[in-house]
């Protein structure tokens, strides 16, 4: 099955300052890299995703680039703000026959003001 | 809000006992998840249903069971309850099973094992 792993567990960066989350997967059937935001307590919120046929997509702050060949995509985050602090969960989905969400084990970013 | 509801918010159970959680998918969403999510930990896939019919399963204990109704709502019964099964149950639910389509999490339902 899938396996998808993340780095680094932990982050923290000066607000202001780009933070930068990389994810690897192991099936290169996979195409849909969704990540989402955990705040304490809270459900996790989808913030972007890229499809297999896209190699960036930006959203404000917020960009996601991936690289099929090694398998390996990554989120950025620009002009940190406090509350960019968050678990953030990168993810991996096979088009046909699994169709779950594989997760990566999360990043804990904390921005320091 | 994201459209999928869960309940119970919060429950305390002691060891032993059964419980059910309840989750009601986004309108029009046929396909629902659940994901365990242990403190601190990531987000372990349990099941998966597509319009009444399981679809991939994950690393689901055999003390836990789930199931989708013909009205779409799911429940995940966790029996034999063990001081480990602590943990925030999520449901989540997309608009079809296909790989791409956005997965929307409900709040989460609070298991505490005592």
């Amino acid at each position: 099955g899938e396996n998808v792993e993340q780095h680094p567990s932990t982050l923290s960066v000066q607000e202001g300052d780009s933070a930068v989350i990389k994810c690897t997967y192991s099936d290169s059937a996979s195409n849909y890299f969704p990540w989402y935001k955990q705040e304490l307590g809270k459900r996790p919120q989808l913030i972007i995703d890229i499809r297999s046929n896209v190699g960036e997509k930006k959203d404000q702050r917020i960009a996601v680039t991936l690289n099929k060949t090694a398998k390996h995509f990554s989120l950025h985050i620009t002009e940190t703000q406090p509350e960019d602090s968050a678990v953030y969960f990168c993810a991996a989905r096979v088009a046909f026959g699994n169709e779950k969400l594989t997760f990566g084990t999360g990043t804990r970013l904390t921005i320091i003001p | 809000d994201s459209g999928v509801t869960q309940t119970p918010k919060h429950l305390i159970t002691a060891t032993g006992q059964r419980v059910t959680l309840r989750c009601s998918p986004r309108s029009g969403d046929l396909s629902v998840y659940w994901y365990q999510q242990s403190l601190d930990q990531g987000l372990q896939f349990l099941i998966q249903y597509y319009n009444g019919e399981e679809r991939a399963k994950g690393n689901i204990l055999e003390r836990f069971s789930a199931q989708q109704f013909p009205d779409l709502h799911s429940e995940l019964n966790l029996s034999s309850l063990e001081l480990g099964d602590s943990a925030l149950y999520f449901c989540a639910s997309s608009v079809t099973g296909v790989g791409g389509n956005t997965i929307y999490f409900g709040e989460g339902s609070w298991l505490t094992v005592v």
